[in-house]
């Protein structure tokens, strides 16, 4: 019964490879993110989306790509994977995009080899 | 945008004694503010949050102010216990703003035996 819910937990992965991490909430927010927290702790916002439609969209390499197929789900795919990309990625939700707490997820350790 | 400035980046206190966290924000416009917590290998989580139509919450040993005029915000500890070792992140977000939660960089909390 978690609320937010990511997928793997843990990714080992080697350059240039392209993987997915999942996200699924059931608290029925209407507005989903994506976060990536470096080695130093640093929490920086990387998309927002708001029923399914994106509203933001940090200065991130193109190699990430989110996509939300319902207001419940954001997953996010990385492409040819690179060593900057080692860190944990935490899904959140809030019930909207201004204005609310966040829920997070309990986190993907990526790590790129 | 919004940017948040958090200080310090590690604080060390005895047990019982208080511990004290400031963060100031750029953006006038920022109304929410929240404080999270994160333990090891956690994810962060909301311990308290304050309104800008609001200059003081508090729940039981956890105060929050709030500055408006001079754009800034405090955390305050009471009576801290080893399991409030973790690390502090304050963060700000504006109503009708599209921009999310944006986070200061982090105070890791040590509780001293």
């Amino acid at each position: 019964d978690t609320a937010v819910s990511q997928t793997p937990k843990y990714l080992v992965t080697q350059m240039g490879n392209d993987k997915s991490i999942k996200c699924e909430q059931n608290l029925g927010h209407d507005t989903m993110y994506w976060y990536k927290q470096d080695s130093k702790k640093f929490l920086k916002i990387m998309f927002s989306y708001n029923n399914k439609e994106l509203i933001i969209n940090e200065t991130v390499p193109n190699r990430f790509s989110p996509k939300s197929p319902d207001k419940a789900h954001l997953n996010l795919h990385i492409n040819s994977l690179e060593l900057g990309d080692s860190a944990v990625y935490f899904c959140a939700s809030s019930t909207r995009p201004d204005n609310s707490p966040l829920h997070f997820g309990n986190g993907t350790r990526l790590t790129v080899t | 945008g919004e940017n948040v400035e958090q200080h310090p980046s590690t604080l060390s206190v005895q047990e019982g004694d208080s511990a004290v966290i400031k963060c100031t924000y750029s953006d006038s416009a920022s109304n929410y503010f929240p404080w999270y917590k994160q333990e090891l290998g956690k994810r962060p989580q909301l311990i308290i949050d304050i309104r800008s139509n609001v200059g003081e919450k508090k729940d039981q040993r956890i105060a929050v102010t709030l500055n408006k005029t001079a754009k800034h915000f405090s955390l305050h500890i009471t009576e801290t216990q080893p399991e409030d070792s973790a690390v502090y992140f304050c963060a700000a977000s504006m109503r009708g703003g599209a921009d999310g939660l944006t986070f200061g960089k982090g105070t890791h909390l040590i509780i001293q035996p």
